[in-house]
């Protein structure tokens, strides 16, 4: 099984500011890695796919990059709706199953 | 206009069961593989199963394997779980979504289930 490893676990960054979210694989998992926003009592959205792509309705400020084993998402211009819970997904390796990081929760500092 | 929404989540004790249900409409439901992840409170997100466009085959994160099976109606447009022998850990939020290259868009608003004696 894929380890995904979120880094770090919280983020206090202020608004305007750019946040910087990392997350590792335990293997090489090419570009086959989502990130999903999570909103306090919300489901989670899809934000990124591919590493890189942008999913509909998410603004230029949020960007992806990595490849292999390790990622980062960046968000600049930080807005107070940015803030949330950030998760990144492995799906390279499947079956047995996708897995997911343990997230990390972008606070307001 | 985009929906997914699940219902069937509720209070049950270790050793029953339940049914979940999600009803999608525009989506293109039959055309797309369908997961059930799920995410106990407070903690992240857990894959659990997945069914492709046809229903002839299924997947399942090793934990629930021969207690959970996941089905489908694609004229119904509905996914369903059928969750047998709970227990205590099963305890979570049940979304259910749309797989597209391997990621999950859009998701369900999420049915809580408990598991509690």
């Amino acid at each position: 099984e894929i380890v995904m490893t979120q880094s770090p676990a919280t983020l206090s960054v202020s608004p305007g500011e750019r946040a910087t979210l990392s997350c590792r694989a335990s293997q090489n998992i090419n570009t086959n890695l989502a990130w999903y926003q999570q909103k306090a009592g919300q489901a989670p959205r899809l934000l990124i796919y591919g590493a890189s792509t942008r999913a509909t309705g998410f603004p230029a400020r949020f960007s992806g990059s990595g490849s292999g084993t390790e990622f980062t998402l960046t968000i600049s211009n930080l807005q107070s709706e940015d803030f949330a819970v950030y998760y990144c997904q492995q799906y390279k390796i499947w079956p047995p199953g996708y897995t997911f990081g343990q997230g990390t929760r972008l606070e307001i500092k | 206009e985009v929906q997914v929404v699940g219902s069937g989540g509720g209070l049950v004790q270790p050793g029953g069961s339940l049914r979940l249900s999600c009803a999608a409409a525009g989506i293109s439901f039959s055309s797309y593989w369908m997961s059930w992840i799920r995410q106990a409170p407070g903690k992240g997100l857990e894959w659990v199963a997945n069914i492709n466009q046809a229903g002839s085959e299924k997947y399942y994160v090793d934990s629930v394997k021969g207690r959970f099976t996941i089905s489908r109606d694609n004229a119904k447009n509905s996914l369903y779980l059928q969750m047998n022998s709970l227990r205590v850990e099963d305890t979570a939020v049940y979304y259910c979504a749309r797989e597209g290259r391997g990621s999950f868009d859009p998701w369900g608003q999420g049915t809580l289930v408990i598991v509690s004696s």
